[in-house]
């Protein structure tokens, strides 16, 4: 079973760009969530996804987004970035297991984002 | 508002030893708590977890400890050894797959 899969792994933008980040969780997993890790701030949580609807979202600008897709395929976008957005984006998928409960996430390797 | 409070942020340990690294949450209501190992360049992965209904769970030489009435747990590691080298999280989540991390130990193993 393919895991988490997370494109690109490197990105490199420019101050006042917008980016598109993408995530492929494993197969049957319904629930996604994305975070993001920086040295100073550790793993700080951005959105939690299940079935196509936003359950939470972290304490991040409305500059950060996202959404998921009926296949369980994630994106978040970024607009207008700012130095401060450089970090480590990880995803994670979990099955989330219809009689509900919390389940075991699976993370992805990430997408490195330099803000220059 | 959520919040996990982790210590020590380091720590080192001769190989053999054990290494404890403890964790305390503010949300009453949280019900998960995962612990994760990061290697450097690597994704977390899940290490042991545990559930509210339970005070204790092992598994070889990890053990995992929740006291729900003082809102903390602790990860134990016995034995450790150079590969155990790594930066830990504990989480908390209730209910949802949000995770609230810690802010992570650096575990140092010297041979």
């Amino acid at each position: 079973k393919a895991g988490v899969t997370q494109t690109p792994r490197y990105l490199i933008k420019t101050r006042g760009q917008q980016v598109t980040l993408s995530c492929s969780p494993i197969s049957g997993h319904r629930s996604v969530s994305w975070y993001q890790q920086t040295p100073g701030q550790g793993l700080q949580f951005l959105f939690e996804y299940f079935s196509e609807t936003q359950r939470n979202k972290g304490n991040f600008p409305g500059r950060f987004s996202g959404r998921q897709f009926s296949n369980s395929r994630s994106e978040m976008n970024v607009s207008t970035l700012e130095l401060g957005d450089s970090a480590l984006y990880l995803c994670a998928s979990s099955p989330h297991p219809s009689s509900g409960g919390n389940t075991e996430a699976f993370f992805g390797q990430g997408t490195r984002l330099t803000v220059v | 508002g959520e919040n996990v409070e982790q210590h020590p942020s380091t720590l080192s340990v001769q190989e053999g030893d054990s290494a404890v690294i403890k964790c305390t949450y503010s949300d009453s209501a949280s019900n998960y708590f995962p612990w994760y190992k990061q290697e450097l360049g690597k994704r977390p992965q899940l290490i042991i977890d545990i559930r509210s209904n339970v005070g204790e769970k092992k598994d070889q030489r990890i053990a995992v400890t929740l006291n729900k009435t003082a809102k903390h747990f602790s990860l134990h590691i016995t034995e450790t050894q150079p590969e155990d080298s790594a930066v830990y999280f504990c989480a908390a989540s209730k209910d949802t797959d949000k995770l609230i991390f810690g802010t992570g130990t650096r575990l140092q193993v010297f041979p």
